[in-house]
């Protein structure tokens, strides 16, 4: 079982359309959640960044974060265009003096949005 | 808030020559700095991590010598692709952890293709 899971997609939907991306994880060590987004080409860029669970409202965006299931998601409110990109999940352990600090990443997911 | 740069953007070489990449927070301190390599359509495959004034440390199977990285201060990493081959071709991206308190998560580079002929 790979330690984080995520649907590639690819998931197309239409303007305006909330959309629901998630990814579970296997390491309950886990206690920093973060989504980025990249566009083709281009680095990944912070979108959302939460610490244990709960959720986190940021414009259009909600990140939620449910620990005793493993479970991170992220919403997207009123959808645009623009928001086509490839979203990643990434996550982290806690950490103490001597870590390296990696981030284990999904797979991501590519979502295009039609106009 | 929170910018990483790398340069160049792109490069093209010839088979065996050597590529230095840079990557650079902008206005932020970097305790940790990380190298990733990315092919089309596939997730970020960590290289190695990078603590200023200290060796990098390489993941499994990624070759120190032929991926040279220096951390020299708090805002600057290079990676050196050294005796570059047509199969180092792909898109190498940075990303920074800033010093406490800045949780931990790590800020990307716009990445810098490297195609080599």
């Amino acid at each position: 079982q790979k330690e984080v899971e995520q649907d590639p997609g690819p998931l197309s939907v239409p303007e305006g359309a909330i959309v629901s991306l998630n990814c579970t994880y296997s390491n309950s060590a886990f206690q920093y959640f973060m989504w980025y987004r990249q566009y083709s080409r281009k680095g990944p860029e912070l979108l959302m960044y939460t610490y244990s669970s709960g959720n986190k409202e940021d414009g259009r965006f909600t990140a939620q974060v449910d620990k005793s299931s493993k479970y991170i998601s992220l919403f997207i409110r009123d959808s645009q265009p623009s928001d086509s990109a490839t979203y990643l999940c990434a996550m982290s352990p806690a950490h103490s003096g001597g870590s390296n600090y990696k981030l284990t990443f999904g797979k991501g997911t590519l979502l295009t949005v039609n106009p | 808030g929170a910018v990483v740069s790398q340069h160049p953007s792109w490069v093209i070489c010839k088979s065996g020559t050597s590529v230095k990449i840079e990557c650079r927070s902008l206005d932020f301190q970097a305790t940790t700095m990380f190298w990733y390599r990315q092919f089309p359509k596939q997730s970020l495959m960590l290289m190695a991590t990078s603590n200023e004034g200290s060796k990098a440390t390489y993941e499994q199977g990624v070759e120190k010598d032929k991926f040279l990285i220096n951390h020299a201060s708090l805002t600057l990493s290079t990676l050196t692709v050294t005796s570059a081959h047509p199969e180092d071709s792909s898109f190498y991206i940075c990303s920074a952890r800033p010093v406490p308190p800045g949780g931990e998560t790590q800020y990307f580079g716009p990445g810098t293709r490297l195609l080599v002929l």
